[in-house]
């Protein structure tokens, strides 16, 4: 089946740094990638979609200035958390998804942590 | 945001017996649904998925029921076996201008041996 990468898979950071997120579709090309934030034993939460060569398009509540996400080719896209704070520690996921209906495949996650 | 189910309950069952998990979902809109397992520390995992002209789909061991009159999803797992144990999670496609996929808050499985 289709693969999807993350890198990388934990991160520890100090307060105030900027972190980025790789998210890569390997064997398929993905017309559209989604993002999600996991806090412990709750759900995924959508932050914002993206397709490439477009801006993404965020959920109510999330920050576009606060989560920079690039889709600039049709196998990679990047989250970048800029000035993170320990509140923002989290699992974030991305998925993907080759057509306009297909199935979403999930990356394996990234764990970051704000110190 | 959106959210399909209403809690987050968790479900223990004896190794061997079936396994029914619910989820309501509240887009009545919705054409498309999809069960995911999550193990800890990993991401989603595909397991079966069923379409609004559907009400019933079989799987290998995995039943999905949808019942849209009382907008209501169900997964059966049969002859649960300890590496079942996982976070349940039904999604909803979002029929929306774009499609996405909106996860419901889980259940957690736990397989006795």
């Amino acid at each position: 089946g289709a693969v999807v990468s993350q890198h990388p898979s934990w991160v520890i950071c100090k307060s105030g740094t900027s972190v980025k997120i790789e998210c890569r579709s390997l064997d398929f090309q993905a017309t559209t990638m989604f993002w999600y934030r996991q806090f412990p034993k709750q759900s995924l939460m959508l932050m914002a979609t993206s397709n490439e060569g477009s801006k993404a398009t965020y959920e109510q509540g999330v920050e576009k200035d606060k989560f920079l996400i690039n889709h600039a080719s049709l196998t990679l896209s990047t989250l970048t958390v800029t000035s993170a704070h320990p509140e923002d520690s989290s699992f974030y996921i991305c998925s993907a998804r080759q057509t306009n209906r297909g199935e979403q495949f999930f990356g394996p996650g990234t764990r970051l942590t704000v110190l | 945001g959106e959210s399909v189910g209403l809690h987050l309950p968790t479900l223990s069952v004896q190794e061997g017996d079936n396994s029914i998990i619910n989820c309501a979902y509240s887009n009545s809109a919705s054409d498309y649904f999809i069960w995911y397992k999550q193990e800890s520390g990993k991401g989603p995992q595909f397991i079966i998925d069923i379409r609004s002209n559907m009400d019933k789909r079989q799987g290998q061991r995995v039943t999905v029921l949808l019942n849209k009159t009382v907008k209501h999803l169900s997964l059966q797992i049969a002859a649960t076996q300890p590496g079942d144990s996982a976070v349940y999670f039904c999604a909803e496609n979002w029929g929306t201008s774009y499609d996405k996929v909106i996860f419901g808050p889980g259940t957690s499985l736990s397989v006795i041996p």
